[in-house]
């Protein structure tokens, strides 16, 4: 089982639509967790860090639930520019220190 | 501006070649990190650093090395001995302690001529 799994999607949603990606982890340790941005052929970007409160960012909220070990990400009113890969990162603390595993990403398409 | 800067972008490689990438950073991160991603998967760890002069091996470490000789900069040799290095190449830097995210520079495509 992969440390990190993510539905890949595609998911093609129309523009204003409301959006949710999952995403389970399997370490208990895991200790941190955020949401990662990568556009085609792009370095991945830092989209926000999740806590177990729950947070909001704009249109995005991410929600932790660590009895079920499940992270996830709501956008609402989609635009087209955020059609992207979404990808899921989990972080555990190891004796060399923090240790970031990341889901293979779910794709999001936004259209007229 | 504070950032990751990745050389080269794009680099080809001859069969036996060993090539070194380039990473440098000005955030003051103590943390650096190689990952390399291939289609279809998630970033994988090649290697990663907390301080000069010393760095681990990550999950994937076999045909690569690197060297931590100072805080800004983490170059990335791939050696003739990785079979299959047709990737993309990213850098990262964070601070040090846990919940602090990763910061990645733009990459670098290698291929093999």
């Amino acid at each position: 089982r992969k440390e990190v799994e993510q539905d890949p999607g595609p998911f093609n949603v129309p523009e204003g639509a409301t959006v949710a990606f999952n995403c389970t982890y399997s370490n208990s340790a895991s200790q941190s967790f955020f949401w990662y941005r990568q556009d085609c052929r792009k370095e991945p970007k830092l989209l926000m860090s999740v806590y177990s409160s729950g947070n909001e960012d704009g249109r995005f909220t991410a929600q932790l639930n660590r009895a079920s070990q499940y992270i996830s990400l709501l956008i609402r009113d989609s635009k087209l520019s955020d059609s992207a890969t979404y990808l899921c990162v989990v972080n555990r603390v190891t004796g060399g220190g923090n240790k970031l595993t990341f889901g293979t990403g779910t794709q999001l398409k936004v259209e007229l | 501006d504070g950032g990751i800067t990745q050389s080269p972008k794009y680099l080809f490689r001859k069969e036996g070649q060993n090539v070194t990438l380039s990473c440098e950073q000005n955030l003051n991160h103590d943390a650096m990190y190689w990952y390399r991603q291939d289609p279809g998967q998630g970033l994988r760890l090649i290697y990663y650093s907390q301080i000069v002069n010393d760095f681990q091996k990550g999950d994937i470490a076999e045909g690569y090395s690197v060297s931590r000789e100072k805080k800004e900069s983490f170059p990335l040799t791939v050696t003739s001995a990785q079979k299959n290095p047709t990737a993309f190449y990213l850098c990262a830097s964070s601070r040090l302690g846990q919940g602090q995210p990763q910061h990645f520079g733009d990459g670098t495509r290698l291929s093999i001529l």
